[in-house]
């Protein structure tokens, strides 16, 4: 089985430049994260999708993140315009319920600087 | 959301066993408790559950109080590749969402 493919891995811009990072979660997940963890600390959650439907943004900086699933299966995270503080490993995970519980399949991660 | 506390980091053997703490004292009766375990340069990866009984898998144990109020996860043969940052985290049911601390940093000696 595929894991939790993300791409870029490493993606290097300018302060005020716009960036994108692309997730695909395991086929058959319906719910999708996106964390950011900065050096030397846990993840921290900005997104969680049902399907297509974002079900909890409430850390997502919505003045300069945006985030889509479209058709709830890839999604697409952008940081436009890309501050120095938003240097940091993006990460998209997946799951799927089963016995009540949700366990996540972790991608490798986006490392993110902006100089 | 509950809390856990783990201490910042541990120092292990090659080959021997390694117990790693979490206390949880303001659990509530749906939260399951999590392992998830950082390689370096690595997304998180799943380790273990459980919600009132031990469980044991391919890869740790996880023993829980019978108060629920801590717990501990067991690797019972410590290898390098198990050198990573571990991730004790406390999570109901509605969707999984994961709330991730300082975790335990765990090194292994050879």
């Amino acid at each position: 089985e595929a894991g939790v493919v993300q791409s870029p891995r490493y993606k290097i811009i300018e302060k005020k430049q716009p960036v994108a990072f692309w997730c695909n979660p395991i086929s058959g997940h319906n719910t999708l994260y996106w964390y950011r963890q900065n050096l030397g600390q846990g993840p921290e959650l900005l997104i969680r999708y049902e399907n297509e439907e974002a079900v909890d943004d409430s850390q997502l900086p919505k003045d300069r993140f945006s985030a889509e699933r479209l058709k709830g299966v890839d999604s697409t995270l952008k940081i436009q315009p890309a501050e120095l503080g938003d240097s940091a490993v993006y990460l998209c995970a997946s799951s799927k319920r089963l016995a009540g519980v949700h366990t996540q399949y972790f991608g490798p991660g986006t490392r993110l600087t902006v100089l | 959301d509950a809390k856990t506390t783990q201490p910042n980091s541990m120092e292990s053997n090659e080959e021997e066993p390694v117990h790693l703490p979490c206390n949880h004292s303001t659990i509530s009766g749906t939260d399951y408790i999590h392992w998830y375990r950082q390689l370096p340069s690595q997304g998180p990866e799943y380790v273990i559950h459980g919600l009132t009984s031990n469980v044991n898998n391919r890869m740790a144990s996880l023993a829980i109080a019978e108060d629920r109020k801590s717990s501990t996860l067991i690797l019972h043969r410590a290898t390098l590749r198990d050198a990573a940052v571990y991730y004790c985290i406390l999570s109901g049911t509605q969707g999984g969402k994961l709330i991730f601390g300082q975790g335990t940093e765990l090194s292994v000696k050879p």
